[in-house]
């Protein structure tokens, strides 16, 4: 089945830092990878998503690059915000079925 | 419109107690899916339908049992409760448009 790989497990920033998580996916059928937001008691919200026939997506300060070559994407997070602090998770589904996540990324924006 | 809705939020099990998770949705979604989330782990795949009548396993399904009844409910179930089963478990739906998570069900099993 498929496995998704996220890294860096924590990542500490500066106020109007720049953040960039990564994640490798191993099933080349997948074409569908949205990346949450989970915040401390809550449930995962989904804060971008991109489908493999688009390389790049943006959404104000949030972007997702794909490389379906070798099976990567990122998530760039620009100017950060104390808000930004949570917990975010990559996933990986064939067409919308099962989603595979990776294990997480716990996000800290020191003001 | 709830969305998803799940029952109970909080519950405390002795070792060997059965209990039953339930979730609702609204959205006339196909696909149902539970799963687990455990420290460091991320989100794991208990069980899954892909429509009224059918069930399938997931990542993680040892332990546990579910029916999907009727369209609109996804039941967990848990038949000899254990300690390792102490979680956090959402439930969700989706369809071509996206995925709808529960609030989830914090279990604790003593």
């Amino acid at each position: 089945g498929e496995n998704v790989e996220q890294h860096p497990s924590t990542l500490s920033v500066q106020e109007g830092d720049s953040a960039v998580i990564k994640c490798t996916y191993s099933d080349s059928a997948s074409n569908y990878f949205p990346w949450y937001k989970q915040e401390l008691g809550k449930r995962p919200q989904l804060i971008i998503d991109i489908r493999s026939n688009v390389g790049e997506k943006k959404d104000q300060r949030i972007a997702v690059t794909l490389n379906k070559t070798a099976k990567h994407f990122s998530l760039h997070i620009t100017e950060t915000q104390p808000e930004d602090s949570a917990v975010y998770f990559c996933a990986a589904s064939i067409r919308y079925s099962t989603l595979t996540f990776g294990k997480g990324t716990m996000l800290l924006v020191s003001p | 419109n709830a969305g998803v809705t799940q029952t109970p939020k909080f519950r405390v099990l002795k070792t060997g107690q059965s209990m039953t998770l339930l979730c609702a949705q609204d959205m006339n979604h196909e696909y149902m899916y539970w799963y687990r989330q455990d420290p460091g782990m991320g989100l794991r795949l208990i069980h899954y339908s892909v429509g009224e009548g059918t069930t399938a396993k997931g990542e993680v399904p040892d332990g546990y049992n579910v029916s999907r009844l009727k369209k609109q409910n996804f039941l967990l179930g848990l038949e000899s409760a254990a300690p390792s089963q102490t979680s956090v478990y959402f439930c969700a739906s989706s369809s071509a448009w996206g995925y709808t998570f529960g609030s989830g069900t914090r279990l604790t099993v003593v």
